[in-house]
């Protein structure tokens, strides 16, 4: 089993859409989560951090549910420009370790 | 601005041959990192260094090296490229050790023929 696990899609949703995403990871011990976005053939960059809370940033919505192991992405309103791989990032204590899933791929369609 | 850079953007090899790739940030980070990605995998982290002169192994560090002589550059070296290297390659930087904030390059696309 792989320590962070995502559904790959892809998911095609139409624009305005209300798509969400899970991930759910493995070892308890973890420390520190987040969601990257890559494009096609670039680099990955950070999207957002996820709080225990829960956290919003306009239309993104990052919850973590530490007793279930698992973060989720929810993105309303999808845009045409929200088409991208979406990334879930999870770290660990003691030492460097920082695990990433393989991504969830997303289409949003005119 | 701070940025990271990664040269060759692009590099096809043959089987047996020693590869560099250079990674060079501005950002004055201490954390510098190389990944490789794959179909399916995610990205795999191969190598790190958490300042000059220290280096650290990956889960997937066979065959390949790093070196850290200053804090702006992380070169990687595959002593002896095999097929099995071919990927993307990014290198990443951050400010803070045990961080998943991490700044990449744009990526090395290698081929080992």
């Amino acid at each position: 089993r792989k320590e962070v696990e995502q559904d790959p899609g892809p998911f095609n949703v139409p624009e305005g859409a209300t798509v969400a995403f899970n991930c759910t990871y493995s070892n308890s011990a973890s420390q520190s989560f987040f969601w990257y976005r890559q494009d096609c053939r670039k680099e990955p960059k950070l999207l957002m951090s996820v709080y225990s809370s829960g956290n919003e940033d306009g239309r993104f919505t990052a919850q973590l549910n530490r007793a279930s192991q698992y973060i989720s992405l929810l993105i309303r309103d999808s845009k045409l420009s929200d088409s991208a791989t979406y990334l879930c990032v999870v770290t660990y204590t003691g030492g460097f370790k920082t695990i990433f899933g393989a991504g969830t791929r997303l289409f949003v369609k005119a | 601005d701070a940025e990271i850079t990664q040269s060759p953007r692009h590099k096809i090899t043959e089987t047996g041959r020693q590869v560099t790739l250079a990674c060079h940030q501005t950002w004055n980070h201490n954390n510098m990192f190389w990944y490789r990605q794959d179909l399916g995998h995610g990205l795999r982290l191969i190598h790190y260094s958490y300042g000059v002169q220290d280096t650290n192994k990956g889960e997937v560090s066979d065959g390949y090296s790093v070196s850290r002589s200053n804090t702006e550059d992380l070169p990687l070296t595959l002593e002896s490229a095999a097929s099995s290297q071919t990927s993307v390659y990014f290198c990443a930087s951050s400010e803070y050790p045990n961080t998943g904030e991490l700044f990449f390059g744009e990526g090395s696309r290698l081929t080992v023929l």
